[in-house]
């Protein structure tokens, strides 16, 4: 099974930052890379796909990059509504997902 | 709209089963893989199972292979889980969710709301 290690656990940032995100899969997944966004109570919402597409009407300041094992997600510049948990997600081979990323 | 609403999530003993089901509207599941994942409580998400769109490739996590039975009705519009030889370990929010492609897993654009699923004595 391919795992996925995501870093930091927990990043404390500031309205206006920008931020990174990391993730590292166990073996090459090429692009098969998602990332979701979650807030307190709510379901997941998709982010990025393939690595590095945009799903429509998620904001630009949302970017992803990266290609077989190591992949990062990118805010170019940190609003209010960006504080919650971020996780990514290899479809490879089946699906699993990062342990997740608090940004507080 | 499109929507994804799950049901039959309860309260079991260990070693019990349950079934769960996610009614799909606003599009036709015959077009995408689907998936559950899931959330136990204060915790990140885990993968449990997905199926392409025809049922022919089936996937599951390692922790509920041999135990879950993923499954779908394109006629129904409807995607089941069953759930047997439920251990404590599986309590969680358990989540329905559409892939964007059919076949091959891709990633996953609409997910329900969760119906909970709690493992106790």
């Amino acid at each position: 099974d391919i795992q996925m290690t995501q870093s930091p656990s927990t990043l404390s940032a500031s309205v206006g930052d920008r931020v990174t995100i990391t993730c590292r899969a166990s073996q090459s997944i090429g692009d098969w890379l998602a990332w979701y966004q979650q807030k307190p109570g709510k379901a997941p919402r998709l982010l990025i796909y393939k690595a590095s597409s945009l799903k429509r009407g998620v904001p630009s300041r949302f970017s992803g990059s990266g290609s077989g094992t190591e992949f990062t997600l990118t805010i170019s510049s940190l609003q209010p509504d960006d504080f919650a948990s971020y996780y990514c997600q290899q479809c490879k081979s089946y699906s699993t997902f990062g342990q997740g990323t608090k940004l507080e | 709209e499109v929507q994804l609403v799950e049901s039959g999530g309860d309260l079991v003993q260990p070693g019990g089963s349950l079934r769960l089901s996610c009614a799909a509207s606003g599009f036709s599941l015959y077009d995408h893989a689907m998936h559950w994942v899931r959330q136990p409580p204060g915790k990140g998400l885990e993968w449990v199972s997905g199926i392409s769109w025809n049922g022919g490739d089936i996937g599951y996590a390692d922790s509920v292979k041999g135990r879950f039975t993923i499954s779908r009705d394109n006629a129904k519009n409807s995607l089941y889980l069953q759930m047997n030889s439920l251990r404590t370990d599986d309590t969680a929010l358990y989540y329905c969710a559409k892939d964007i492609n059919g076949a091959q897993y891709y990633a996953l654009d609409v997910w329900g709301q969760g119906t909970t699923v709690t493992v106790s004595s």
